[in-house]
């Protein structure tokens, strides 16, 4: 258990109107990650974030924004949602072990879009 | 551009059994590694096992192993004696990194849904 938790974990939200999602972590990892999952495209990743106040853009991040004001919060915003945007949202975290560092995940969000 | 490939949509497999699930990589970079997720109908994400590029001896975690081939850029999961609980999607994963690089971002496959029989 990598103590990551995430907030809503169901959202039902109608087009144009902003939303926010958030990721919590209980063990200082430095490293964040949002990815999205669609049928037939695996997990995308949104943004990331390498420290506080540090973060840049996956391959997905159009429409989004994050922000990273405390160590153990990361948060992701839609700015104006879409239906394009219903997915299942998943934060991660990236967790030391030796030399590797593997990624664990949260429980993930469902956002639907109406 | 990385890009990983799984080419088996689903699989199934009878209970007890070996199956072996596919995945193809490409990457320029020389120092990469590859994991492996278990996605339940439940929708966790599971990290099962993790390969370095540089690691010479296949992964193992407990059922499962990771028969890695780097020449050909494969790096197939193989889970043993099969059990009704395996049954998820399962995704591979590549992340280009550094020895000591914590934070490479993930790139995913479609994934593979396996199925198992009693």
């Amino acid at each position: 258990d990598a103590g990551i938790t995430q907030s809503p974990r169901h959202k039902v939200t109608e087009t144009g109107t902003p939303v926010t999602l958030r990721c919590h972590q209980t063990e200082n990892h430095r490293y964040m990650y949002w990815y999205r999952q669609d049928p037939g495209h695996g997990l995308r990743l949104i943004h990331y974030s390498y420290g506080v106040k540090d973060t840049d853009k996956g391959e997905v991040s159009d429409g989004y924004s994050v922000s990273r004001s405390k160590t153990e919060d990361f948060l992701l915003t839609l700015e104006s949602a879409t239906s394009s945007q219903t997915s299942v949202y998943f934060c991660a975290i990236s967790a030391g072990r030796g030399q590797t560092y593997e990624q664990y995940f949260g429980p993930g969000t469902r956002l639907t879009v109406t | 551009a990385q890009k990983i490939t799984q080419t088996q949509p689903g699989m199934f497999v009878q209970e007890k059994e070996a199956v072996t699930l596919d995945c193809t990589y490409d990457t320029s970079d020389q120092s990469y590694g590859l994991f492996w997720y278990k996605q339940p109908s439940s929708g966790e994400m599971i990290f099962l096992i993790y390969q370095g590029s540089y690691d010479e001896q296949n992964a193992t975690e407990g059922r499962y192993s990771l028969n890695f081939q780097k020449a050909r850029k494969s790096a197939n999961l193989v889970i043993s004696a099969s059990q009704l609980g395996d049954s998820a999607m399962y995704f591979c994963a590549m992340r280009e990194a550094l020895l000591y690089n914590q934070g490479g971002k993930l790139i995913f496959g479609q994934g593979t849904e396996l199925s198992v029989k009693p």
